[in-house]
């Protein structure tokens, strides 16, 4: 069945360090993959997205490229900050109306 | 409106009690989940409703009963619950129908429920 590898964390990280969370993923056909973060005591907030091979999501000086060929979707951040402390979750859906998630990554950036 | 609201924030129940957890969505979007989060886990998907219908129930119990009165509206009544169930209860919703969709949720704040 489908499923959804992340790196374990945590990941402690100085603030202004650059940061990669791996992620990769097994799926029939072309699922679309997300990332999700989750700040302490809240729910998940999109932090990006992609819908078919090569797209390159983007938001808040995150990124993540959509590998087919190496089933990859790795998050990266050039200058991470304090308030980018959060748990970071992939997932991918393969169109049926269930997300199916990785077992999500905690970060935690030092000042 | 671009959110999805959840009542109440916090809930405290006995295992004898009858509550019931709200969700609000006023994106117009078709699809409307349930799920359950516990502490240091990804969210587990509970049930799917599309276009006002049930369409996915992942076999949970019966002390679990979800309603859905309109297209942006979503509860779930908790009847007889153990303490097992405490948990994170996250609502969300999508665009398009549940099993058209490829697009992403939309997820709301959450109810942090504590069983007694």
């Amino acid at each position: 069945g489908d499923s959804v590898t992340q790196m374990e964390g945590p990941v402690t990280l100085s603030e202004e360090a650059f940061l990669t969370i791996n992620c990769t993923y097994t799926a029939t056909g072309y699922p679309s993959l997300f990332w999700y973060v989750q700040y302490p005591g809240e729910g998940l907030q999109l932090l990006l997205k992609a819908t078919k091979a090569d797209d390159k999501g983007s938001n808040k000086g995150f990124e993540a490229t959509y590998r087919k060929e190496t089933t990859s979707f790795h998050l990266e951040k050039g200058s991470v900050q304090v308030s980018d402390s959060a748990v970071y979750f992939c997932a991918l859906t393969p169109g049926t109306g269930k997300l199916i998630f990785g077992q999500g990554t905690t970060l935690q950036v030092k000042p | 409106d671009t959110e999805v609201t959840q009542t109440p924030k916090h809930l405290v129940m006995g295992m004898t009690n009858k509550k019931s957890l709200k969700c609000e969505q006023h994106m117009g979007h078709r699809a409307m989940y349930w799920y359950k989060q516990k502490a240091k886990k990804p969210p587990e998907l509970m049930f799917v409703y599309s276009y006002e219908k049930l369409s996915i129930n992942e076999s949970v119990p019966s002390r679990f009963s979800p309603e859905c009165p309109n297209s942006s509206l979503l509860n779930l009544h908790l009847h007889a619950l153990q303490p097992e169930d405490s948990a994170l209860y996250l609502c969300a919703s999508s665009q398009d129908p549940a099993g058209a969709s490829r697009g992403e949720q939309f997820f709301g704040p959450g109810t942090r429920l504590t069983v007694l």
